[in-house]
């Protein structure tokens, strides 16, 4: 238990769905994040919130929409995905810019299929 | 950030140190060198970071070299539950938004 819930665990869509990825922190951070891990590849970088703002989008296509309403809880909007985007979607949170400790805590990912 | 690299996997017997090796040759004096491991379809774990001394924890020992272009972290005594990928980050402290992972290294551990 790292202290970072995603849900739900496993999401089976279609292409012309709308669903959403929830993540909640109970840790007291600041920054919160979405990687994408397809198979056999590294982990992407995706989005990045510090203090409910977006610091970064590494130039994801727009069929992803992150949401960020407070410094716990951060979503992930998919609609009109494509097969290709079939991955385990991780979130992570850390303290931030606030002090050194700064190491990242990851939630267990949704493993998503789109079919 | 600096770039890193690793083998790309190990081997270890369960019960021996294992040694894993990263090369961050254009370190610069502000960043740290993080260790993380992701076992099987779980999430990433952090394990150790550090700037220039030696730091050890309840998970493992990591070595910087003098001259911080290169590490290695150490699992003192490697079990089957150790089996995972390892990955080596360099990032500022401050600028942890910027964690990007390479390939890591997969340490498998047997028997």
């Amino acid at each position: 238990e790292t202290g970072v819930t995603q849900t739900p665990r496993h999401l089976v869509m279609g292409m012309t769905n709308k669903k959403s990825l929830k993540c909640e922190q109970h840790l007291g951070h600041n920054a919160m994040y979405w990687y994408k891990q397809s198979a056999k590849k590294p982990l992407e970088l995706m989005f990045v919130y510090n203090f409910k703002e977006q610091t970064e989008n590494n130039s994801v296509p727009s069929r992803f929409s992150p949401e960020c309403p407070n410094s716990s809880h951060l979503f992930l909007h998919l609609h009109t995905l494509q097969p290709e985007d079939s991955a385990l979607y991780l979130c992570a949170s850390s303290q931030g810019i606030a002090g050194p400790n700064t190491e990242a805590f990851f939630g267990q990912g949704t493993r998503l299929t789109v079919v | 950030d600096a770039k890193t690299t690793q083998p790309t996997s190990m081997d270890c017997a369960e019960g021996r140190a294992a040694n894993l090796p990263c090369n961050h040759s254009t370190i610069s004096g502000n960043e740290y060198v993080y260790w993380y491991r992701q076992i099987h379809s779980q999430g990433p774990q952090y394990i150790i970071h550090g700037l220039k001394n030696n730091e050890t924890n309840e998970m493992a020992s990591l070595i910087i070299t003098e001259d911080r272009k290169s590490s290695t972290l150490i699992l003192p005594h490697a079990t089957l539950r150790d089996t995972a990928v390892y990955y080596c980050i360099v990032s500022r402290w401050d600028n942890t938004d910027k964690l990007i992972f390479g390939t890591g290294t997969r340490l498998q551990v047997f028997p």
